[in-house]
């Protein structure tokens, strides 16, 4: 069956350390990878998308892989910040209107 | 200020009724969507419209309604037919499917008395 797999346990760093959260899937072949970040109580807010023939894209302190082979997205939040803390969450689309999400990885960021 | 709004934050139902959330947005998307979020899961597509008149199934349809009568509105009801219906609801919208980001709404959260 299809899954999309994210580290259900919170990621605690310290500021300044580098985040990196893992996105894997089974079972699909997306044509789009994206990242939206969560607060408690809040709508998604829309990261980076990345699509399947790029393996690297950037933004600002924001990095994200993407490996079909592996079936794995990497996303990295360089130079982490306190206001870093939420829930990012991994969502695939195999080109049509449908989108699968993850359930997302909470990251806290102390100072 | 463009952006998508939902109505109300908080709602609390009686069970029997049927409530209906409200979504608006003034981005002149033409894809719009209804998702429910329960704690340690992923989003989870209820229906989805994309085009005026028309809406999709998503994959946890059943209890649920949905209309399309205008670009900018897409209200859901959750009816009684719903037999868990306490949850996080979050209506998006989007300028095509596939590629296109995804704008959230703040979302309404729904307490089934």
């Amino acid at each position: 069956s299809q899954k999309i797999e994210q580290n259900s346990e919170a990621l605690n760093i310290q500021e300044g350390k580098t985040a990196t959260l893992t996105c894997n899937y089974t079972n699909y072949s997306p044509a789009y990878l994206q990242w939206y970040r969560q607060d408690p109580g809040r709508g998604p807010v829309f990261l980076l998308l990345i699509r399947e023939n790029e393996k690297e894209k950037r933004k600002e302190r924001l990095k994200v892989t993407f490996d079909t082979t592996l079936k794995q997205s990497l996303f990295h939040i360089t130079a982490s910040q306190p206001a870093d803390s939420a829930t990012y969450l991994c969502a695939l689309n195999t080109g049509g209107f449908k989108t699968i999400f993850g359930a997302g990885t909470r990251l806290f960021v102390k100072a | 200020d463009g952006g998508i709004t939902q109505s109300p934050k908080y709602l609390f139902r009686k069970e029997g009724q049927n409530v209906t959330l409200s979504c608006e947005q003034n981005l002149n998307h033409d894809a719009m969507y209804w998702y429910r979020q329960d704690p340690g899961q992923g989003l989870r597509l209820i229906y989805y419209s994309q085009i005026v008149n028309d809406f999709q199934k998503g994959d946890i349809a059943e209890g649920y309604s949905v209309s399309r009568e205008k670009k900018e509105s897409f209200p859901l009801t959750v009816t009684s037919a719903q037999k868990n219906p306490t949850a996080f609801y979050l209506c998006a919208s989007s300028g095509r499917g596939g590629a296109d980001t995804q704008y959230f709404g703040p979302g309404t959260r729904l307490t089934v008395l």
